[in-house]
Protein backbone atom coordinates (compact mmCIF):
# COMPACT_ATOMS: atom_id res chain seq x y z
CA UNK A 1 0.00 0.00 0.00
CA UNK A 2 0.93 3.69 -0.03
CA UNK A 3 3.63 5.40 2.20
CA UNK A 4 2.47 7.03 5.19
CA UNK A 5 6.35 7.81 5.90
CA UNK A 6 7.06 9.23 2.25
CA UNK A 7 9.44 12.14 2.45
CA UNK A 8 9.29 12.26 6.04
CA UNK A 9 12.61 12.34 8.31
CA UNK A 10 13.92 9.11 8.90
CA UNK A 11 15.33 7.57 12.06
CA UNK A 12 16.80 4.06 12.09
CA UNK A 13 17.88 2.74 15.24
CA UNK A 14 19.26 -1.19 16.06
CA UNK A 15 17.19 -3.20 17.49
CA UNK A 16 17.28 -3.19 21.01
CA UNK A 17 18.15 0.27 21.55
CA UNK A 18 16.53 2.91 22.67
CA UNK A 19 15.22 5.64 20.35
CA UNK A 20 14.31 9.33 20.94
CA UNK A 21 11.90 11.11 18.13
CA UNK A 22 11.58 14.72 18.70
CA UNK A 23 8.74 17.41 17.63
CA UNK A 24 8.29 20.75 17.63
CA UNK A 25 4.89 22.56 18.11
CA UNK A 26 3.31 25.64 17.25
CA UNK A 27 1.15 27.10 19.84
CA UNK A 28 2.00 28.54 22.95
CA UNK A 29 -1.80 28.01 24.10
CA UNK A 30 -1.97 24.45 23.63
CA UNK A 31 -2.35 22.26 26.71
CA UNK A 32 -2.42 18.82 25.79
CA UNK A 33 -0.35 16.74 23.49
CA UNK A 34 -0.39 12.84 22.09
CA UNK A 35 2.13 10.70 20.66
CA UNK A 36 0.26 8.62 18.27
CA UNK A 37 1.81 5.60 16.00
CA UNK A 38 1.06 5.06 12.44
CA UNK A 39 1.33 2.21 10.30
CA UNK A 40 1.42 1.74 6.63
CA UNK A 41 -2.57 1.23 5.37
CA UNK A 42 -3.59 2.08 9.02
CA UNK A 43 -5.06 5.16 11.18
CA UNK A 44 -2.91 6.59 13.55
CA UNK A 45 -2.62 4.80 17.12
CA UNK A 46 -2.41 6.54 20.92
CA UNK A 47 0.91 6.05 22.02
CA UNK A 48 0.95 8.34 25.49
CA UNK A 49 -0.43 11.71 26.09
CA UNK A 50 0.83 14.73 28.94
CA UNK A 51 -1.07 17.87 30.09
CA UNK A 52 1.10 21.36 30.22
CA UNK A 53 1.31 20.63 33.83
CA UNK A 54 3.95 18.28 33.66
CA UNK A 55 6.97 18.01 32.04
CA UNK A 56 7.43 14.20 32.05
CA UNK A 57 5.28 11.01 31.69
CA UNK A 58 6.29 7.21 31.52
CA UNK A 59 4.38 4.55 29.72
CA UNK A 60 5.29 1.01 29.31
CA UNK A 61 8.54 1.04 27.48
CA UNK A 62 7.59 4.74 26.75
CA UNK A 63 8.67 8.22 27.78
CA UNK A 64 7.15 11.71 26.79
CA UNK A 65 9.07 14.68 27.73
CA UNK A 66 7.78 18.32 27.54
CA UNK A 67 9.63 21.89 27.71
CA UNK A 68 7.52 24.54 27.08
CA UNK A 69 9.68 27.33 27.50
CA UNK A 70 11.57 26.33 23.63
CA UNK A 71 7.70 24.47 22.67
CA UNK A 72 9.20 20.82 22.42
CA UNK A 73 7.69 17.50 22.98
CA UNK A 74 10.19 14.33 22.82
CA UNK A 75 9.21 10.45 22.87
CA UNK A 76 11.88 8.38 23.98
CA UNK A 77 10.82 4.61 23.39
CA UNK A 78 13.11 1.83 25.50
CA UNK A 79 14.74 -1.08 23.37
CA UNK A 80 13.24 -0.61 20.41
CA UNK A 81 12.25 -3.54 18.66
CA UNK A 82 11.01 -4.27 14.88
CA UNK A 83 7.20 -3.71 15.36
CA UNK A 84 8.01 -0.47 16.79
CA UNK A 85 8.82 0.65 12.95
CA UNK A 86 6.20 3.37 11.96
CA UNK A 87 5.57 7.06 11.42
CA UNK A 88 5.38 8.87 14.46
CA UNK A 89 3.44 12.32 15.44
CA UNK A 90 3.14 14.28 17.24
CA UNK A 91 -0.32 16.47 17.87
CA UNK A 92 -1.29 19.00 20.37
CA UNK A 93 -4.37 20.45 21.13
CA UNK A 94 -5.81 22.94 23.29
CA UNK A 95 -8.99 22.95 25.90
CA UNK A 96 -11.26 25.60 23.77
CA UNK A 97 -14.45 23.85 22.29
CA UNK A 98 -13.88 20.90 19.77
CA UNK A 99 -10.08 19.87 21.20
CA UNK A 100 -8.84 19.06 17.46
CA UNK A 101 -5.68 18.16 17.17
CA UNK A 102 -2.89 19.47 15.28
CA UNK A 103 -0.54 17.19 13.99
CA UNK A 104 3.25 17.78 13.00
CA UNK A 105 5.15 16.21 10.47
CA UNK A 106 5.93 12.75 11.10
CA UNK A 107 9.11 11.32 11.36
CA UNK A 108 9.35 7.56 10.25
CA UNK A 109 10.88 5.29 12.33
CA UNK A 110 12.99 2.39 11.22
CA UNK A 111 14.07 -0.58 13.29
CA UNK A 112 17.51 -2.56 12.29
CA UNK A 113 17.17 -6.17 13.24
CA UNK B 1 -8.03 -2.60 17.80
CA UNK B 2 -9.81 0.91 18.63
CA UNK B 3 -13.09 -0.05 17.98
CA UNK B 4 -13.53 2.72 15.73
CA UNK B 5 -14.97 1.33 11.87
CA UNK B 6 -14.64 2.87 8.98
CA UNK B 7 -16.11 2.05 5.67
CA UNK B 8 -15.59 1.78 2.93
CA UNK B 9 -11.98 1.02 3.55
CA UNK B 10 -10.94 1.86 -0.12
CA UNK B 11 -12.71 3.99 -2.46
CA UNK B 12 -11.91 4.85 -6.40
CA UNK B 13 -14.31 7.61 -7.95
CA UNK B 14 -14.20 9.07 -11.37
CA UNK B 15 -13.89 12.91 -11.17
CA UNK B 16 -17.02 14.47 -10.89
CA UNK B 17 -18.82 11.48 -8.56
CA UNK B 18 -20.39 11.67 -5.21
CA UNK B 19 -18.69 9.95 -2.85
CA UNK B 20 -19.84 9.03 1.16
CA UNK B 21 -17.83 7.72 3.40
CA UNK B 22 -19.37 6.04 7.60
CA UNK B 23 -17.68 6.44 10.12
CA UNK B 24 -19.12 3.91 13.22
CA UNK B 25 -17.20 5.29 16.71
CA UNK B 26 -16.64 3.17 20.10
CA UNK B 27 -19.69 2.98 21.60
CA UNK B 28 -21.02 5.94 24.05
CA UNK B 29 -18.38 8.24 22.66
CA UNK B 30 -20.22 11.10 22.59
CA UNK B 31 -17.30 13.28 20.40
CA UNK B 32 -16.82 12.39 16.86
CA UNK B 33 -13.72 13.92 14.50
CA UNK B 34 -13.57 13.76 10.87
CA UNK B 35 -9.93 14.21 9.47
CA UNK B 36 -8.03 14.46 6.48
CA UNK B 37 -4.80 12.84 5.89
CA UNK B 38 -2.52 13.35 2.50
CA UNK B 39 0.54 11.14 1.81
CA UNK B 40 3.70 12.36 3.81
CA UNK B 41 1.79 14.68 5.78
CA UNK B 42 -0.14 14.82 9.30
CA UNK B 43 -3.94 14.41 9.69
CA UNK B 44 -5.73 17.98 9.03
CA UNK B 45 -9.20 18.32 11.16
CA UNK B 46 -12.03 18.50 9.35
CA UNK B 47 -15.05 18.73 11.63
CA UNK B 48 -16.42 17.76 15.24
CA UNK B 49 -19.46 16.48 16.86
CA UNK B 50 -20.79 16.26 19.91
CA UNK B 51 -23.20 13.67 20.26
CA UNK B 52 -25.90 15.11 16.81
CA UNK B 53 -24.61 18.50 17.04
CA UNK B 54 -22.25 20.03 14.52
CA UNK B 55 -19.84 22.45 16.41
CA UNK B 56 -16.95 22.84 14.37
CA UNK B 57 -15.72 23.21 10.68
CA UNK B 58 -12.54 23.66 9.53
CA UNK B 59 -12.25 26.12 6.40
CA UNK B 60 -10.81 23.07 4.33
CA UNK B 61 -14.79 21.59 4.83
CA UNK B 62 -15.86 23.67 1.66
CA UNK B 63 -19.51 23.75 0.34
CA UNK B 64 -18.75 20.50 -1.30
CA UNK B 65 -18.25 18.40 1.58
CA UNK B 66 -21.39 18.13 4.19
CA UNK B 67 -21.04 15.47 7.95
CA UNK B 68 -23.94 14.21 9.64
CA UNK B 69 -24.34 12.29 12.68
CA UNK B 70 -27.92 12.18 12.87
CA UNK B 71 -28.50 10.36 16.01
CA UNK B 72 -25.51 11.26 18.06
CA UNK B 73 -23.69 8.12 16.98
CA UNK B 74 -22.59 6.76 13.36
CA UNK B 75 -21.75 9.40 11.14
CA UNK B 76 -21.58 10.55 7.31
CA UNK B 77 -19.11 12.69 4.92
CA UNK B 78 -19.98 13.01 1.90
CA UNK B 79 -18.04 14.77 -1.16
CA UNK B 80 -19.97 15.96 -4.03
CA UNK B 81 -18.68 16.45 -7.23
CA UNK B 82 -15.20 15.17 -6.40
CA UNK B 83 -12.44 16.63 -7.51
CA UNK B 84 -8.78 15.17 -7.93
CA UNK B 85 -7.47 17.14 -5.10
CA UNK B 86 -10.24 14.90 -2.78
CA UNK B 87 -7.94 11.98 -3.13
CA UNK B 88 -6.26 11.36 0.53
CA UNK B 89 -7.16 9.31 3.69
CA UNK B 90 -10.18 10.08 5.22
CA UNK B 91 -10.11 9.36 9.15
CA UNK B 92 -12.34 9.35 12.00
CA UNK B 93 -12.01 9.01 15.43
CA UNK B 94 -14.06 9.27 18.52
CA UNK B 95 -13.73 10.48 22.13
CA UNK B 96 -14.99 9.86 25.54
CA UNK B 97 -13.69 13.66 26.84
CA UNK B 98 -12.54 16.65 25.24
CA UNK B 99 -8.89 14.66 24.81
CA UNK B 100 -7.42 11.50 23.82
CA UNK B 101 -9.01 10.52 20.64
CA UNK B 102 -9.16 7.08 18.75
CA UNK B 103 -8.72 6.81 14.99
CA UNK B 104 -10.40 4.50 12.78
CA UNK B 105 -8.72 2.52 10.05
CA UNK B 106 -9.57 5.07 7.59
CA UNK B 107 -11.03 5.16 4.49
CA UNK B 108 -8.69 5.96 1.73
CA UNK B 109 -10.04 7.96 -1.48
CA UNK B 110 -8.54 8.10 -5.05
CA UNK B 111 -10.33 10.25 -7.46
CA UNK B 112 -9.10 9.78 -10.98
Amino acid sequence: GESVGLHLPTLSVQEGDNSIINCAYSNSASDYFIWYKQESGKGPQFIIDIRSNMDKRQGQRVTVLLNKTVKHLSLQIAATQPGDSAVYFCAEGFGAGSYQLTFGKGTKLSVIP
Amino acid sequence: DTGVSQNPRHKITKRGQNVTFRCDPISEHNRLYWYRQTLGQGPEFLTYFQNEAQLEKSRLLSDRFSAERPKGSFSTLEIQRTEQGDSAMYLCASSPAPETQYFGPGTRLLVL
